[in-house]
């Protein structure tokens, strides 16, 4: 079975531009979260969404927004990016929150 | 508050050698799950571990072996006889048990050399 897949592998982009990440979840997961890595920390979580609604919302700024589509892929889309954008993005798909997340690659996105 | 503590930010090792990983949480939730995952240089987190609130037991799993310690808010990592392999960054994160959001430490850079 495929694992999580997100796409594109590497984006550059110009400040004051928008930005949609994709990821597919592993086939029968319905929860999708995600992540942005600065290099040098941790993850910091940025959404979640279980069954096409929106169940956690992290400490990011509105510029930041994601659905879940029927299929339960997910789209993160960044609005008016800034050079602090620049990170890791990281999507994790589970069966259920209760057991382990499996993270994707990552989407590393470059802010110019 | 929840907080993950990774105290080590970067520890190197020859190969062989033990080599164990800390970490300090902090929750007042009483049902909780701690998890260590690892980040190769390609990026991917890969899960090793997860241990809920109400088991204390002490798991190892081949070369790997974890201690969770509630006294003491710590859930530590041990590699035994160290490879090259090893070489990554290494996360404890936390999650409470009424959300599906991770919280992560800083992170571990281990280094095994040859």
């Amino acid at each position: 079975d495929a694992g999580v897949t997100q796409s594109p592998t590497h984006l550059i982009k110009t400040r004051g531009q928008h930005v949609t990440l994709r990821c597919s979840p592993i086939s029968g997961h319905k929860s999708v979260s995600w992540y942005q890595q600065v290099l040098g920390q941790g993850p910091q979580f940025i959404f979640q969404y279980y069954e096409k609604e929106e169940r956690g919302r992290g400490n990011f700024p509105d510029r930041f927004s994601a659905r879940q589509f029927p299929n339960y892929s997910s789209e993160l889309n960044v609005n008016a990016l800034l050079l602090g954008d620049s990170a890791l993005y990281l999507c994790a798909s589970s069966w259920q929150g209760n057991y382990g997340y499996t993270f994707g690659s990552g989407t590393r996105l470059t802010v110019v | 508050a929840q907080k993950v503590t990774q105290a080590q930010t970067e520890i190197s090792v020859v190969e062989k050698e033990d080599v164990t990983l800390d970490c300090v949480y902090e929750t007042r939730d009483t049902t909780y799950y701690l998890f260590w995952y690892k980040q190769p240089p390609s990026g991917e987190l890969v899960f090793l571990i997860r241990r809920n609130s109400f088991d204390e037991q002490n798991e190892i799993s081949g070369r790997y072996s974890w201690n969770f310690q509630k006294s003491t808010s710590s859930f530590n990592f041990t590699i035994t006889a160290s490879q090259v392999v090893d070489s990554a960054v290494y996360f404890c994160a936390l999650r409470r048990g009424n959300t599906d959001k991770l919280i992560f430490g800083t992170g571990t850079r281990l280094q095994v050399f040859p």
